[in-house]
């Protein structure tokens, strides 16, 4: 069972047309969660660090908030220049520092 | 400010021949590094980490190998590619023993023929 679970693998969005992504772990203690913005053919670039329940960070179009179980990177009113894959990963509480990556949601915004 | 450099950037290497890729930080001292192989819609595999000169983990047995000959420099080896090493590859380093996150360089795009 994967400990970090992104979803939904893919989304098409319009432009104007907020959408939320998500991502869901298993660990037993939180360290902390980073969500990746990825262009095709790029590195990962990082966005976010989350560390408590509660806990919110905003840049520009995106917002990510964190829960318990689960965070979510909330994308109000996308633009084409949006369009990219997001990685979550998870740092587990007492073990490695070493993250563990979801597989990313590809999202599409058309203009 | 630090900054990761990885090169080269595109490669395309026959079956059996041998592989170098590099990678170095600059701004930082003493950086946790790390190798990552990329596979299209299966994220990120860790292949080698490394918390000091000389000092390499590896997490998955396989064709390839890592060392680290100085502090902020990372090297991705291979001494006969197999088809199967075809794939997108990625260093990042972070801050030792830290909450912080990953940097990760723009990869390099391995084609073996």
């Amino acid at each position: 069972e994967d400990q970090v679970t992104q979803s939904p693998e893919a989304l098409r969005l319009q432009e104007g047309e907020s959408s939320s992504l998500n991502c869901s772990y298993t660990v037993s203690g939180l360290r902390g969660l980073f969500w990746y913005r990825q262009d095709p053919g790029k590195g990962p670039e990082f966005l976010f660090t989350l560390y408590s329940a509660g806990e919110e960070k905003e840049k520009e179009r995106l917002k990510a908030t964190l829960t318990k179980k689960e965070s979510f990177l909330h994308i109000t009113a996308p633009k084409p220049e949006d369009s990219a894959t997001y990685l979550c990963a998870v740092q587990e509480e007492g073990g490695s520092y070493i993250p563990t990556f979801g597989r990313g949601t590809s999202l599409i915004v058309h203009p | 400010s630090q900054t990761i450099h990885q090169w080269p950037a595109t490669l395309v290497q026959p079956v059996g021949s041998p592989l170098s890729l590099e990678c170095t930080v600059e701004g930082t001292s003493n950086p946790n590094l790390y190798w990552y192989r990329q596979a299209a819609g299966r994220g990120l595999q860790l292949l080698f980490y490394s918390v000091g000169i000389g000092q390499i983990s590896s997490e998955v047995p396989q064709n390839l190998s890592a060392s680290r000959p100085q502090d902020r420099q990372f090297i991705l080896s291979s001494k006969k590619l197999l088809l199967s090493d075809s794939g997108f590859y990625l260093c990042a380093w972070s801050v030792t023993r830290s909450d912080q996150p990953q940097h990760f360089g723009d990869g390099t795009r391995l084609s073996i023929l």
